[in-house]
C-alpha cells in the first residue's frame, strides 16, 4: 500500500533553515509529480510545491519562490523541501503529497503522509 | 492565480440530513476539480476528483457536480463520520489553489 511518510520538522528562529524528507512506497516513485502542502495552525490548506516525476521541472507558490526549493532523489524514493529564510508565517504542518496522474500531469493528490510540524520562533 | 470560493464556511446538520457545499472558481476551470475531507489532527484524504469521480473506497453518499466556475459537493444521509472539514482544489492551472474549507458540525 502507499506510504508516504514526513520527516525534519522542528522549532527554528526566524531566518533559520530547515529540511524536510518525504520517504515514499508502495508505488512507482519515480513516475509521479510530488507536491508539498503546508497548513498553518487552525488554518486551511495551501499548495507549496511540486516537482515533477523526473526533476526536471519545479513550481512554487508565491510565498515561498525565492526560499524554498523542491527536491528529489529517485533512487532512494525521496523528496525534500530545503526552507530557506524561514518566517514566523512558515509555521505549519507540512504534508507531501502524490499526484494523481504520472509523469508531467498537474492534477489532484491521491495520497498524503501524516505531515511534520515546522515552528518558526525565536 | 484561481481563486476558490468556497461556502458556507460551517455549516450544522443532524445525522440522516442531506447538506451541500459550494466552491466557485474565479475562472473557468473546466472540470479539474477535487474535494477532500480532513479530519481533525489527520492528513487530508481525496474524496473526489474531475468534479464527479470517486476515489476508491469512498461511500456514494458523496456527490460532486458542477463544471466551468461552480461546482458543488452534496452529502447524502450524513453519517457521524461525516461531520468533520472539507476542501475544494482546483488543478487546472498553477499554482493548484484550496478553497477556504466548510467545517460540517452536528446541529
Amino acid at each position: 500500500q502507499v506510504q508516504l511518510v514526513e520527516s525534519g520538522g522542528g522549532v527554528v528562529q526566524p531566518g533559520g533553515s530547515l529540511r524536510l524528507s518525504c520517504a515514499a512506497s508502495g508505488f512507482t516513485f519515480s513516475m509521479y509529480g510530488m507536491h508539498w502542502v503546508r497548513q498553518a495552525p487552525g488554518k486551511g490548506l495551501e499548495w507549496v510545491a511540486l516537482i515533477w516525476s523526473d526533476g526536471t521541472e519545479k513550481f512554487y507558490g508565491d510565498s515561498v519562490k525565492g526560499r524554498f526549493t523542491i527536491s528529489r532523489d529517485n533512487s532512494k524514493n525521496t523528496v525534500y523541501l530545503q526552507m530557506n529564510s524561514l518566517r514566523d508565517d512558515d509555521t505549519a504542518v507540512y504534508y507531501c503529497a502524490k499526484n494523481q496522474e504520472n509523469y508531467y500531469d498537474l492534477s489532484s493528490s491521491d495520497y498524503w503522509g501524516r505531515g511534520t510540524l515546522v515552528t518558526v520562533s525565536s | 492565480d484561481i481563486q476558490m470560493t468556497q461556502s458556507p464556511s460551517t455549516l450544522s446538520a443532524s445525522v440522516g440530513d442531506s447538506v451541500t457545499i459550494t466552491c466557485r472558481a474565479s475562472q473557468s476551470i473546466g472540470t479539474s476539480l477535487a474535494w477532500y475531507q480532513q479530519k481533525p489532527g489527520k492528513a487530508p484524504e481525496l474524496l473526489i476528483y474531475q468534479v464527479s469521480t470517486l476515489q476508491i473506497g469512498v461511500p456514494s453518499r458523496f456527490i460532486g457536480r458542477g463544471s466551468g466556475t461552480e461546482f458543488t459537493l452534496t452529502i447524502s444521509n450524513l453519517q457521524p463520520v461525516d461531520f468533520t472539514s472539507y476542501y475544494c482544489q482546483q488543478y487546472n492551472r498553477f499554482p493548484p489553489t484550496f478553497g477556504q474549507g466548510t467545517k460540517v458540525e452536528v446541529k
